[in-house]
């Protein structure tokens, strides 16, 4: 099946700073999700981008389909901002929606 | 419009004991899948269904899971005689009809077998 690497796997900023993280798939897509899950658990839409530039407030995205990448930008970092950045993805040749994972991209905003 | 509803948030069984965990889609949505998320893990699937049927099973374990999704009323994912290796957080998402739309996720169900 798909296979979904994210990177860094880990990432501790100082509030204020900006980073970018990153998914790579190894295969063609249909649909790229990016999700936050808070400390609480949630999981939280961030973006659905399978191609293309999305912008939301302080956080953008980039899917480059054609390199089997995404990237997530965080800019102004908030503690807030703190949790689990997963990146899922669906195959192009799946037969369903279901979303294959990465393992995610645990990111600590100090004060 | 309510997002995903799942109940119970938190569940403690005894092993050898059932758990019934419920999934109630956002409005208009057809399409039901669920997932497991071990500690320090990404999400794996197990189920996607639609009303009254089954689609893709493929990454439920063989024995004592099962998962509906009547015409009436929730999906329920339903794990028989549970162990310790159960203990998990099961994540309930939905999409409207259709191929490759976005999915939206439940805040979860923390089950913890004792």
């Amino acid at each position: 099946g798909i296979q979904v690497e994210q990177s860094p796997p880990d990432l501790i900023l100082q509030e204020g700073a900006n980073s970018t993280l990153r998914c790579n798939f190894s295969d063609s897509v249909n649909n790229l999700q990016w999700f936050h899950q808070n400390p609480w658990g949630q999981l939280i839409n961030l973006f659905y981008i399978p191609s293309g530039t999305k912008q939301n407030g302080r956080l953008s995205a980039t899917t480059v389909a054609t390199e089997r990448y995404s990237l997530l930008y965080i800019s102004s970092s908030q503690t807030t901002d703190s949790g689990v950045y997963f990146c899922a993805v669906t195959a192009y040749t799946g037969a369903n929606s279901k979303l294959t994972f990465g393992k995610g991209i645990t990111l600590s905003v100090r004060p | 419009n309510a997002g995903v509803m799942q109940n119970p948030r938190h569940l403690v069984r005894r092993r050898g004991q059932e758990a019934r965990l419920r999934c109630s889609p956002m409005k208009g949505h057809s399409h039901v899948y669920w997932y497991r998320q071990l500690p320090e893990e990404g999400l794996k699937f197990m189920v996607y269904l639609q009303k009254e049927n089954i689609i893709d099973e493929s990454g439920m374990p063989k024995e004592r899971f099962s998962a509906e999704f009547p015409k009436e009323g929730p999906s329920i994912l339903r794990i028989q005689q549970v162990v310790r290796g159960d203990s998990a957080a099961y994540f309930c998402a939905s999409s409207p009809p259709g191929a490759n739309t976005e999915a939206f996720f439940g805040q979860g169900t923390r089950l913890t077998v004792v």
